[in-house]
């Protein structure tokens, strides 16, 4: 199984500030995943984010508001952009367990506070 | 219709007791299937996983697929106060495609 370290674990920010997380796997992995938990909701993909190419998003979420990165096999970042109290959420990274239809395992999570 | 559909509880069983929470798909294509345990505040960790029809049993627990009912459920025995979490259950339609999650079962298990 894979260990993801996710950081910050937590930040509070300004609005109109943005914030950039940080993922990094101990093994490559081919398919790196970014959800979305608000408050008392379940978790929501935002984007896959697949190694030299472009994320792709989900509906409702788009790359101007929240860009990611994935230079290499082992690394990710999501980007909060512009950020307004409704983007306290936590934010979670993901990866798939390195074959087809294995497990997906989890960072520990960024709970970002917009004030 | 939601892709993955959980009741969201909460489901409050006595402590020793089986806790059973239940979970319906609507992809037919799903190939993989996940229950995640989530603490308050803390990031969801994998408590089993299936992939064929049947059971599948992991110390207390035991996961159940039935992929004509479009059905997975997971069972916990001996429940324990610490079983406390909202259950998450994930279906995968295979290859490196995204993971689905339902809205989680809240479970309460009764010292």
């Amino acid at each position: 199984s894979a260990v993801i370290s996710q950081k910050p674990s937590r930040d509070i920010c300004q609005r109109g500030t943005s914030l950039t997380i940080q993922c990094q796997v101990d093994s490559q992995v081919t398919m790196m995943f970014w959800y979305r938990q608000q408050p008392g909701q379940s978790l929501t993909l935002i984007a896959t984010a697949n190694q030299g190419s472009e994320a792709t998003y989900e509906s409702g979420f788009v790359i101007d508001k929240f860009p990611i990165s994935r230079p290499n096999l082992t690394f990710s970042t999501l980007t909060v952009s512009n950020m307004s109290p409704e983007d306290s959420s936590i934010y979670l990274c993901s990866a798939d367990g390195g074959q087809p239809n294995t497990e997906a395992f989890f960072g520990q999570g960024t709970r970002l506070t917009v004030v | 219709q939601k892709e993955v559909e959980q009741n969201s509880g909460p489901l409050s069983v006595p402590e020793g007791a089986i806790a059973s929470l239940n979970c319906t798909y609507s992809d037919r294509g799903s190939q993989s299937f996940f229950w995640y345990r989530q603490y308050s505040g803390k990031s969801p960790e994998l408590i089993m996983f299936i992939y064929s029809n049947g059971d599948k049993e992991d110390g207390r627990f035991t996961a159940q697929l039935n992929k004509a009912s479009q059905y997975v459920s997971l069972l916990i025995r001996d429940s324990q106060p610490s079983d406390s979490a909202t259950y998450l259950c994930a279906v995968n339609v295979g290859g490196y495609q995204k993971v689905t999650f339902g809205t989680g079962t809240k479970l309460q298990v009764i010292p």
